[in-house]
């Protein structure tokens, strides 16, 4: 099993449409937990950290539920520019494990919005 | 945008051959990561540097070696390249270990025949 798991979509919307993503993990010590963003062949880039009391960044919110060790990503309102890959992050935390403080990604959900 | 190139940016190359990609920071950050990106999978860690000739291994570091001799540059050689290193490679730099947010060089499209 995979330590993050993502639909990898692809999700297809319209524009100004909300469109949620999800993201389970499986080691539920983890401390930490991030969206990055990803272009089409370019480098990954932190979008937002995730707090266990939700949090909100413009359009976009995000969510956590350590008790179903489960992540949420809701964007509204889609523009154009949201087309891209969105990779669910989580920092391993295990004392005394080889994992502590290095960031293990899932494969990513693509969001295509169209006009 | 983070001070953090790599170079070359693409490369073809042939079983059996050696190949060096090169990440260079600018930021003076003390952490520093290889990682690949392949279909289907997540970034996955190779090796990362912890500080000059500090060096671990990642989740797949076979047939993978490093090297960090200065702060500013992390060598990542595959001693005898094979079609499955066949990837993206991506260099990561950040601060210290605590802190949350890592920032990537523009990756190196390596392609192996």
């Amino acid at each position: 099993r995979k330590e993050v798991e993502q639909d990898p979509g692809p999700f297809n919307v319209p524009e100004g449409a909300t469109v949620a993503f999800n993201c389970t993990y499986s080691n539920s010590a983890s401390q930490s937990f991030f969206w990055y963003r990803q272009d089409c062949r370019k480098e990954p880039k932190l979008l937002m950290s995730v707090y266990s009391s939700g949090n909100e960044d413009g359009r976009f919110t995000a969510q956590l539920n350590r008790a179903s060790q489960y992540i949420s990503l809701l964007i509204r309102d889609s523009k154009l520019s949201d087309s891209a890959t969105y990779l669910c992050v989580v920092k391993g935390s295990v004392e005394g494990s080889s994992n502590t403080g290095k960031l293990i990604f899932g494969q990513g959900t693509t969001l295509q919005v169209k006009p | 945008d983070a001070g953090i190139t790599q170079s070359p940016r693409h490369k073809v190359t042939e079983t059996g051959t050696p190949v060096t990609l090169r990440c260079h920071q600018t930021e003076n950050h003390r952490y520093m990561y290889w990682y690949r990106q392949d279909p289907g999978h997540g970034l996955r860690l190779i090796h990362y540097s912890y500080g000059v000739k500090d060096t671990d291994k990642g989740e797949v570091s076979d047939g993978y070696s490093v090297s960090r001799s200065k702060t500013e540059d992390f060598l990542l050689t595959l001693e005898s390249a094979t079609s499955s290193q066949t990837s993206v490679y991506f260099c990561a730099i950040s601060e210290t270990r605590t802190i949350n947010e890592q920032f990537f060089g523009p990756g190196t499209r390596l392609t192996v025949l």
